[in-house]
């Protein structure tokens, strides 16, 4: 899991509460990244940042918000417009070289979130 | 939207045979990606092969990329039961600020038993 953390490992949530998920990275990455993953299913996008205070929509933005006013910290908060918010979130960083084109990313160890 | 799909869905070998997964995408490609990923933890990077590479090992892996047929396949030799986890393509795309995004696709489970 490398330089990137995540809290909490796991999160319980009743209906109708907004709940934020942590995500910090030391490895001096400009891009860091939300996905959601449901069981026996691939990540999908739900924001990223390029670079500090500038973050953009993913493909699943709806419910969803970001801040990324420090360069290690990108959290997330699950907004209760989010009709179903039970999933895995990954949090993910990493250097896109725009002229190389190489974007290895590196993902946390995850957060479980519940909704009760 | 996703955009590599793989195949197998689900694998079940045993212990010291070759695993062979596939990935197919849809749209051109600057490079793909594999990556790692055990039960309920995060993705770990594998292996990346860029449009203009055919083939790329690291250790016990091989990559294959067929631009022409938009595909790729990763082939882990000699399985052991450490190797069970689910693996995930994924296919960069282009976005705004001319940065990558990765596109990921459902992954294939793999199962190797002793």
């Amino acid at each position: 899991d490398g330089g990137i953390t995540q809290s909490p490992k796991y999160l319980f949530r009743k209906e109708g509460q907004n709940v934020t998920l942590s995500c910090e990275q030391n490895l001096n990455h400009d891009a860091m990244y939300w996905y959601r993953q449901d069981p026996g299913q691939g990540l999908r996008l739900i924001y990223y940042s390029q670079i500090v205070n500038d973050f953009q929509k993913g493909d699943i933005a709806e419910g969803y918000s970001v801040s990324r006013e420090k360069k290690e910290s990108f959290p997330l908060t699950v907004t209760s417009a989010q009709k179903n918010p039970t999933a895995f979130y990954l949090c993910a960083s990493g250097t896109p070289h725009p002229l190389s084109s190489y974007n290895e990313q590196f993902f946390g160890p995850g957060t479980r979130l519940t909704v009760l | 939207s996703q955009q590599g799909e793989e195949d197998p869905q689900a694998l079940s070998i045993q212990e010291g045979e070759n695993a062979t997964m596939n990935c197919s995408y849809k749209t051109s490609i600057n490079n793909l990606q594999w990556y790692r990923q055990n039960s309920g933890r995060g993705l770990v990077h594998l292996i990346l092969i860029r449009s203009n590479e055919r083939e790329k090992h690291s250790g016990r892996l091989r990559v294959t990329l067929d631009t022409s047929k938009k595909s790729s396949s990763l082939l882990i030799t000699a399985s052991r039961a450490a190797d069970t986890a689910s693996y995930f393509c994924a296919t960069d795309a282009r976005v705004s600020g001319g940065y990558n995004k990765l596109i990921f696709g459902a992954g294939t489970r793999l199962a190797v038993h002793p």
